[in-house]
């Protein structure tokens, strides 16, 4: 089964603080995606990539970036961390019209 | 921007019985539609995906789907307490390497 790991799982973060959340597959996808998931909105997408050096915009990009340095591995930062991105965070790699593979998600809490 | 919408909102029945599930898409040029499923803590996971207008089967799993109503249906058979998750309908948009969303069904199967 495709892997998808990641990292931390549980962040305590401080307002204005920098966070970054990581992510790695083993399974050679050209794709990666960030997500996040919340109570009443449900997954919403904010950065995916469509392979090492490129970076695209979400539905929520607003205050998060995105990298993506390698086929294996995507990162989320929040720069200028708030409260408001208090949420559980999803990974997921995968090819076009096929599945996607998530990890286990990063709770992040912003106090 | 695509727009998924599920219902129920939730959904509790006893062990055996047929569970029907709803999700209603925006565009009628999507591509494929997916089912995902998700338990508590875990990331989601692909349960069945569907293109064509009809049906497909896959073990207990039977999905439906009518493009001119921009509607697509889930039915899970002989439900089983393992089955009790969220449910999440998500809809690939056409040209882009990406899923929309619902915000999912909660089903619990009482034994």
């Amino acid at each position: 089964e495709a892997a998808v790991t990641q990292s931390p799982r549980n962040k305590v973060a401080v307002t204005g603080g920098k966070v970054t959340l990581s992510c790695n597959q083993t399974n050679n996808h050209n794709n990666m995606y960030w997500y996040r998931q919340d109570t009443g909105h449900g997954l919403r997408l904010i950065h995916y990539s469509y392979g090492a050096g490129s970076t695209e915009k979400g539905d929520i990009p607003d205050g998060y970036k995105a990298s993506r340095p390698s086929q294996e591995n995507f990162s989320l930062i929040l720069e200028l961390a708030t409260p408001s991105q208090t949420s559980v965070y999803f990974c997921a790699s995968g090819e076009p019209n096929e599945r996607l593979f998530f990890g286990h998600g990063t709770k992040l809490s912003v106090l | 921007q695509e727009k998924v919408q599920q219902s129920p909102e939730s959904l509790i029945v006893p062990e055996g019985a047929m569970v029907s599930l709803n999700c209603s898409f925006s565009d009628s040029a999507s591509q494929s539609i997916w089912w995902y499923q998700q338990h508590p803590g875990k990331g989601p996971k692909a349960l069945i995906s569907i293109f064509s207008n009809g049906n497909k089967k896959e073990g207990r799993l039977t999905v439906y789907l009518n493009r001119a109503s921009l509607h697509v249906s889930l039915h899970i058979k002989d439900s089983q307490p393992s089955d009790s998750a969220v449910y999440l309908c998500a809809v690939e948009t056409e040209g882009a390497d990406r899923l929309t969303f619902g915000k999912g069904t909660q089903l619990i199967i009482q034994p």
